[in-house]
């Protein structure tokens, strides 16, 4: 069966520290698809990278970095220097290699940046 | 461009009662998709629909029915509302090919919530 699993329930920084968010992944499939979600105060879901399970190249974009590896099944997000505004429910998702779409989910990081 | 609207945002139901939430996207897009997100659950797909007049059951479908007569509006029904029920509902829709993004997979739009409580 296939299994996402963020272990951390909710971390706290202070602002300008640096935090990283785990994500375990588990599955047989030999093509599969990873996902980053932000959910902010506000609700919505705002959708951050997707990786391919071929493609294990390290991702930055600001202050945001992903690191991918199939040998250990985790896609791990850090955030650098963070914000207030950072301070949200990060979520990592799955998908298979199959042709609905269909994400998995894993529960979810509360990440709160104190001033 | 409105990406993924759902009506309504907020809805008080007692126990019993039935309801419809309704997803309407202008996207053009063939997937579409009804989640529950519930206190240190994440989201759970409930089902979705992977063309008009198609759908299928995701991981937690009873209790729930849901069609899709246009290719533009999902719609996810409650006959007999539960307190079990009590959730936010997040809809999303997705194309059904790659559009040539380098990553290779299928992004999902979602709608803005819409949170319902049953009494």
């Amino acid at each position: 069966a296939q299994k996402v699993t963020q272990a951390q329930t909710e971390i706290s920084v202070v602002e300008k520290e640096d935090v990283t968010l785990d994500c375990v992944y588990e599955t047989r499939d030999t093509t599969y698809y990873l996902f980053w979600y932000k959910q902010p105060p506000s609700g919505e879901l705002v959708f951050l990278i997707r990786r391919n399970s071929f493609d294990e190249q390290n991702e930055i974009s600001g202050r945001y970095s992903w690191n991918f590896q199939k040998s250990t099944s985790s896609f791990n997000f850090t955030i650098t220097a963070s914000q207030v505004v950072d301070s949200a429910v990060y979520f990592c998702a799955f998908r298979g290699g199959g042709a609905t779409n269909k994400l998995i989910f894993g529960t979810g990081t509360l990440l709160a940046v104190q001033p | 461009n409105a990406g993924v609207t759902q009506t309504p945002k907020f809805r008080v139901l007692k126990t019993g009662q039935s309801m419809t939430l309704l997803c309407a996207q202008d996207m053009n897009h063939e997937y579409m998709y009804w989640y529950r997100q519930d206190p240190g659950m994440g989201l759970r797909l409930i089902h979705y629909s992977v063309g008009e007049g198609t759908t299928a059951k995701g991981e937690v479908p009873d209790g729930y029915n849901v069609s899709r007569l246009k290719k533009q509006n999902f719609l996810l029904g409650l006959e007999s509302a539960a307190p079990s029920q009590t959730s936010v509902y997040f809809c999303a829709s997705s194309t059904s090919t790659d559009r040539g993004v380098r990553s290779g997979a299928n992004v999902l739009t979602f709608g803005a919530g819409s949170r319902l409580t049953v009494l």
